[in-house]
């Protein structure tokens, strides 16, 4: 499968815990942004890498997360001190270098849930 | 005002019937308009673009645009249980930015 791949596709945690999900775009795709999607509505955007960079950060991506992208290949994305609102989907999708801005490819997503 | 608006359904229907799936958007300035489909528990997959108004046909799917009206629709025609999904319009807010802006999203179901 040559897909996006996120892991783990679920993950339950408890209130103040530390949780990092991973993600594995495309090969050869230089682009790599992650959503979160709560139940009933549409993804949302939280942050966008080019290469190892990150350009683009939203207002929702908090103090209690952090994305990396250490050698412009796989991502992390790390929530601390996890609340309960925190209990989404997380979603990551990557895109070429000669991609236009809607070809986004997205992954299956990692299910957080936080008791 | 949210920046993309979607009816979130659900939206029931028979098999073989013509399906209008509709969002309106609050900024003339918005230049990508995108549909989405997702399967329950999966990620989303782009099923059309469209970057001016009118329309676009792709098999059984048909992406329309009206910039005057703000407003972008997308209809299925035939209709099968495989086509059941939540179906998500997007836009780009500005080509200076990667981000995509989605709707709510609108549940399908086709009835075999």
């Amino acid at each position: 499968d040559t897909g996006v791949s996120q892991d783990p596709r679920h993950k339950i945690t408890k209130r103040g815990q530390n949780v990092t999900f991973r993600c594995d775009p495309i090969s050869e795709h230089n682009r790599l942004y992650w959503y979160r999607q709560t139940l009933g509505q549409g993804p949302e955007f939280l942050t966008y890498f080019q290469n190892e960079a990150q350009l683009e950060k939203s207002r929702l991506l908090s103090d209690r997360f952090s994305a990396e992208r250490p050698k412009g290949s796989f991502s992390t994305l790390e929530i601390q001190r996890t609340e309960q609102g925190d209990s989404a989907m997380y979603l990551c999708a990557s895109s070429s270098p000669a991609g236009a801005v809607y070809e986004q490819y997205f992954g299956p997503g990692t299910r957080l849930t936080v008791t | 005002q949210k920046e993309v608006e979607q009816d979130p359904g659900p939206l029931s229907v028979p098999e073989g019937a013509i399906v209008s799936l509709n969002c309106t958007y609050s900024n003339s300035a918005f230049q990508y308009f995108m549909w989405y489909r997702q399967y329950s528990r999966k990620g989303p997959e782009l099923l059309m673009y469209t970057y001016s108004s009118g329309n676009k046909e792709d098999g059984r799917f048909t992406a329309q645009v009206d910039k005057s009206s703000k407003y972008i629709s997308l209809f299925i025609r035939d209709s099968q249980p495989s086509d059941s999904a939540t179906y998500l319009c997007a836009i780009v807010r500005d080509t200076g930015r990667r981000a995509l802006t989605f709707g709510s999203g609108t549940r399908l179901q086709v009835q075999p």
